[in-house]
């Protein structure tokens, strides 16, 4: 099993440029979850989504971000525009009915 | 909602000593609990769960975590650390409950062991 798949691994972009950053779940999970990480706020959770229905997006900073689940394979996460405070690795992680999260390499986004 | 809070953001200690991270959790009901490193440049990994029985949980790498319901805790333990264990350590915890799949981070325990 190849693992969470995440692209790309760094992603340098100028403020106000659209970001979208993509997922592919371990096959067979049925959870796939966007998480951001930053020196000042740890781990948050942006939103999850379940047989590819988002479920919670109530940690989605703002209309400026955007997540999609059109099938099971694959999933989007979408900021424009982006800010430099956009800056952050970004997390996919899936699971099963076991709740053991399965996380990617991450996204490194820098926005100047 | 649940909260995850980890008492010590960065520990140092030397190899071969003892290894004890502290984690609560405030939540009422039943949790599911998880601990995860996260090696430098790289992503989380599951070191260990706990759902039910057992409340002393092994996990790999000679970690483990013992599960007190009672002081909301489950903190993670390792006898004797290497090197190779500097990393960041996460406990997270998920409310258990039928449809329940979100999971919630502690900020993290940064672990610098010294050679």
């Amino acid at each position: 099993d190849a693992g969470v798949i995440q692209s790309p691994r760094h992603e340098v972009t100028e403020m106000g440029q659209e970001v979208t950053l993509r997922c592919k779940p371990i096959s067979g999970h049925n959870s796939l979850f966007w998480y951001r990480q930053t020196m000042m706020r740890g781990l948050e959770l942006l939103i999850y989504f379940n047989n590819n229905v988002p479920i919670d997006d109530s940690g989605m900073p703002e209309d400026r971000f955007s997540a999609k689940m059109p099938n099971a394979s694959f999933s989007t996460l979408k900021i424009q525009p982006s800010e430099p405070r956009d800056s952050a690795v970004y997390f996919c992680a899936s699971s099963s009915t076991n709740l053991a999260l399965h996380f990617g390499n991450g996204t490194r986004l820098t926005v100047t | 909602a649940q909260s995850v809070s980890q008492h010590n953001h960065h520990v140092i200690l030397s190899e071969a000593a003892s290894l004890e991270l502290g984690c609560n959790y405030s939540y009422g009901g039943t949790v599911n609990l998880f601990w995860y490193v996260q090696y430098p440049g790289q992503h989380l990994q599951l070191l260990l769960k706990y759902f039910s029985g057992d409340p002393l949980v092994k996990g790999i790498k000679g970690f483990e975590a013992e599960f007190i319901k009672s002081k909301f805790s489950f903190n993670l333990r390792k006898p004797s650390v290497q090197w190779s264990d500097t990393a960041e350590y996460f406990c997270a915890v998920n409310a258990a409950g039928a449809g329940s799949y979100q999971l919630t981070f502690g900020k993290g325990t940064k672990l610098s062991v010294i050679p």
